[in-house]
């Protein structure tokens, strides 16, 4: 089934920890994203790829990184956690195909650093 | 810059009543407009967009240039439409991508 697979879905980590936030989409779509989210705030985008070996930081600053070696494959890491790393991580993947762009969202991760 | 703005971090009403959340954004190009919503416990999903001109699940958007208003409408609200609803747009230029509102969450109470 054509989906978009996030792991884990919780963690809780101390500081000081190296991450990998792994990302996974059966959908066949080209384009990637990492969105933050803050409790109630709204959703920044720090990360975005076009494709294979091709990375881009978005809009809001972000201490970590993404590779792209894969196609259905987007991993986040952060080499040393923090507790202002705590937040919620959403991966999204898109289309454009037939004209009509749509977003579509994997469950998220939740992070707590402490 | 491009920004959307939605004023209302929590919308109540009761069950029938009409809804109207509401979102502005400001971009000089011409965007395409978009509402997600969140249900509790599930995943960021789409749930409309304007230039397809429809009505899921009861609610209509629409597009006002004159007023860069995009205000989502419901006429008689249901309990199962309590949500986070986003507007979000997308610039038409370079790599597209989605800008978001801060979100309002819409209670619906029996």
């Amino acid at each position: 089934e054509a989906d978009i697979y996030q792991t884990p879905r919780y963690l809780v980590i101390g500081t000081g920890k190296k991450i990998t936030l792994e990302c996974s989409q059966t959908m066949g779509h080209d384009k990637m994203y990492w969105y933050q989210q803050d409790p109630g705030m709204e959703l920044h985008l720090i990360h975005y790829s076009y494709g294979v070996n091709s990375t881009e930081k978005g809009d809001l600053s972000s201490e970590s990184t993404v590779s792209r070696i894969r196609t259905e494959h987007f991993p986040l890491t952060l080499e040393s956690a923090r507790p202002s790393h705590t937040s919620q991580y959403l991966c999204a993947s898109s289309d454009t195909s037939g004209g009509l762009y749509e977003q579509f969202f994997g469950p998220g991760t939740r992070l707590t650093v402490l | 810059a491009q920004r959307v703005t939605q004023p209302e971090k929590l919308l109540s009403v009761f069950k029938g009543a009409p809804v109207e959340l509401k979102c502005n954004y400001s971009y000089s190009g011409s965007p395409e407009l978009f509402w997600y919503v969140q249900y509790s416990r599930q995943r960021l999903q789409l749930l409309l967009r304007h230039i397809s001109r429809e009505s899921i699940k009861g609610f209509t958007a629409d597009l006002n240039k004159g007023e860069t208003s995009f205000h989502l409408k419901k006429p008689f609200a249901q309990e199962e439409d309590s949500a986070m609803y986003y507007c979000a747009l997308i610039m038409n230029t370079g790599f597209q991508k989605l800008v978001f509102g801060t979100g309002t969450r819409l209670l619906v109470s029996p």
